[in-house]
Formats: C-alpha cells, sequence, structure tokens
C-alpha cells in the first residue's frame, strides 16, 4: 500500500532555533498534503492544506509565518517551525492524497514529537 | 461549518467482549465520508473503516462494524470480540470532497481500554 515517510520522528531544539519536518509520499504522488497538530491526549487538529506549486491554505488561527510549508514536488512537502518555542511544542503529522486516486483516500506519515527547550 | 463529536472519552471492555463508540456530527451537506481511525501508543494513525453517505448499508471489516443513522447524523463503531491489541484511541473523522480540498476533520477522541 501506499507510504508516507515523515522525518524527523522526533526533535528537541532550543528556543529561539528553526526545524524543517518533511514528509515524502513514496510510491505514489501527491497533490495535496495536510498538516495536523496533536497536543497530549487531544485530537489532531488541521493546521494547513499544501498544493504542490501553490501557496499552503492556513486554518485560522495558525501563524503562517510561524509555520512555513513548502510543497515543491508532487512527492514532498516541508514544514518548517520558525523560532520555535517551549509552546510550540507537540506532535505534528501530515497526511496526502494521491494524484487521480480517491479523494476520500489520505495516507498518514508517523508523526514528529517535537520538543522546544 | 462541519463538527465531530466523540461524547465518551474514555471506555473499556473485557477481551472477547463487544463495544460500541459513539459519534455524531453535524453537516448540511448530502454527499460526504466518514472515518473511524485508530491511533495506538505509536501514534501511526491506522484506518479503521469508512463509510460513503451515498450507501445506506453499513460498512463492515472484519469485527469492526458501523451503525450509519444519516438522518439522525450518527456514526458509530462496533467492535467485536475485542482483543487486547484493540487498545488505543479512536478518532472519528468526517471529509466532504467538495469543501476546502477535501481536508479531513476529527473528533476528540476515545480512549479505548481493553481488559484481559
Amino acid at each position: 500500500g501506499a507510504v508516507v515517510s515523515q522525518h524527523p520522528s522526533w526533535v528537541i531544539c532550543k528556543s529561539g532555533t528553526s526545524v524543517k519536518i518533511e514528509c515524502r509520499s513514496l510510491d505514489f504522488q501527491a497533490t495535496t498534503m495536510f498538516w495536523y497538530r496533536q497536543f497530549p491526549k487531544q485530537s489532531l487538529m488541521l493546521m494547513a492544506t499544501s498544493n504542490e506549486g501553490s501557496k499552503a491554505t492556513y486554518e485560522q488561527g495558525v501563524e503562517k509565518d510561524k509555520f512555513l510549508i513548502n510543497h515543491a514536488s508532487l512527492t514532498l512537502s516541508t514544514l518548517t517551525v520558525t523560532s520555535a518555542h517551549p509552546e510550540d511544542s507537540s506532535f505534528y503529522i501530515c497526511s496526502a492524497r494521491e494524484v487521480g486516486g480517491p479523494n476520500e483516500k489520505l495516507f498518514f506519515g508517523s508523526g514528529t514529537q517535537l520538543s522546544v527547550l | 461549518a462541519q463538527t465531530v463529536t466523540q461524547s465518551q472519552p474514555e471506555m473499556s471492555v473485557q477481551e472477547a467482549e463487544t463495544v460500541t463508540l459513539s459519534c455524531t456530527y453535524d453537516t448540511s451537506e448530502s454527499n460526504y465520508y466518514l472515518f473511524w481511525y485508530k491511533q495506538p501508543p505509536s501514534r501511526q494513525m491506522i484506518l479503521v473503516i469508512r463509510q460513503e453517505a451515498y450507501k445506506q448499508q453499513n460498512a463492515t471489516e472484519n469485527r469492526f462494524s458501523v451503525n450509519f443513522q444519516k438522518a439522525a447524523k450518527s456514526f458509530s463503531l462496533k467492535i467485536s470480540d475485542s482483543q487486547l491489541g484493540d487498545t488505543a484511541m479512536y478518532f472519528c473523522a468526517f471529509m466532504n470532497p467538495l469543501y476546502n480540498n477535501n481536508d479531513m476533520r476529527f473528533g476528540a477522541g476515545t480512549r479505548l481500554t481493553v481488559k484481559p
């Protein structure tokens, strides 16, 4: 089946630094990728939707200058947390939709735990 | 806006017994998809079952089945012959294929514990 690879699986960084998280579709091309954030014992909250070759669409309340999303190819989307602070510590999950595939079928990455000291 | 509500934060069931997790949603659309996802301690999201709103027949996947009541906007998950490996967070999710790039919206989740 389709696989979405997300790296790194965990990262610890100092406050004020930037962290990049990659989401790759390994055996399919993804027109659309989604980025979610999950706090402990809570649900997944959609942060933004990225389409290959265009600007990401951010959900209300998500700072686009804080969470930079790039979807430069049909197999890669990146989320960069800029000037990270402890309140950005969270679990980030990406998902991807296959080009030409069923609209309702999403494939999820394994997530990235970000801890900002 | 579409909302998904899971009113049971935690549930437990004895191994081999049956448990039902509840989910309600709110939408004005007639065509949409509903999902149940499982998130074990590894935190990998695993699709359990999917239901298309235009299909009246309830979806079934082995020990997992749903009770889809479109008029009531209810979508419950029944797990039969519960196994220890079923212990996980379960999220109900909604997708409208005609809305905003088809993003998926999740309920708050139900933590299910299967006891030996």
